[in-house]
């Protein structure tokens, strides 16, 4: 069975574009959590998608957003990035319901 | 919030010492527990969890029991190998008042563990 897939695994941008960031779930998986982990500040929990819809939102700036797609799958966009959003950013999935999140191997970003 | 401590690292071993990494919580409600290891350069692999109260993950080796009274769920392994070489990040689930989850992973702060040979 695959696990879930995240794209791509390096993104080097410069301060003030847009980055989008792609996941897959595991298949039959409905939910999708983002997570950031940048150095120094451990993981940081971002979003929460279920069914399509927004479920819970970590305490990240507006600019930080995403979606999910009618297959489950999610992208996460970040907008008027700041050097500071230099990260690795993990995508997990799970079953709708099941606390147990399995994780993606990250979409490491840079800021320049 | 809820929230997890984790024991200071980084955590130098020797082959086949027993291990131990302290993993404290605070949370409202009867969250799940978890134990990920991230190896270097990779993403989260789940090693273990325990749902409810005195419950005992185990996988590979490693052991935790969820301990209410205590709030606690310590990682222990009796003999680590070379290649248990990563960063250990203890977790929880956070739940509302009702028990329903909030989808939400809220991780310590992690600990590297370097064994040598």
């Amino acid at each position: 069975e695959a696990g879930v897939t995240q794209s791509p695994t390096h993104l080097i941008k410069t301060r003030g574009q847009q980055a989008t960031l792609r996941c897959s779930p595991i298949s039959g998986h409905t939910s999708v959590y983002w997570y950031q982990q940048a150095l120094g500040l451990g993981l940081q929990f971002l979003l929460w998608y279920d069914e399509g819809e927004e479920r819970n939102r970590g305490n990240f700036p507006p600019r930080f957003s995403g979606r999910q797609f009618p297959n489950y799958s999610s992208e996460l966009n970040v907008n008027a990035l700041e050097l500071e959003d230099s990260a690795l950013y993990l995508c997990a999935s799970s079953w709708t319901g099941q606390e147990t999140q399995y994780f993606g191997p990250g979409t490491r970003l840079l800021v320049l | 919030g809820d929230s997890v401590t984790q024991m200071e690292g980084p955590v130098t071993l020797s082959e086949e010492a027993f291990l131990t990494i302290n993993c404290t919580y605070t949370a409202t409600g009867y969250p799940s527990l978890f134990w990920y290891v991230q190896y270097p350069g990779e993403g989260l692999q789940l090693l273990l969890k325990a749902t409810k109260a005195d419950d005992k993950g185990s996988n590979k080796g490693f052991e935790a029991t969820y301990r209410k009274e205590t709030t606690s769920f310590h990682l222990e392994k009796g003999s680590v190998q070379v290649s248990d070489s990563a960063v250990y990040f203890c977790a929880l689930t956070e739940l509302d008042a009702g028990g329903t989850s909030y989808g939400k992973l809220t991780f310590g702060q992690g600990t590297i563990l370097t064994v040598h040979p």
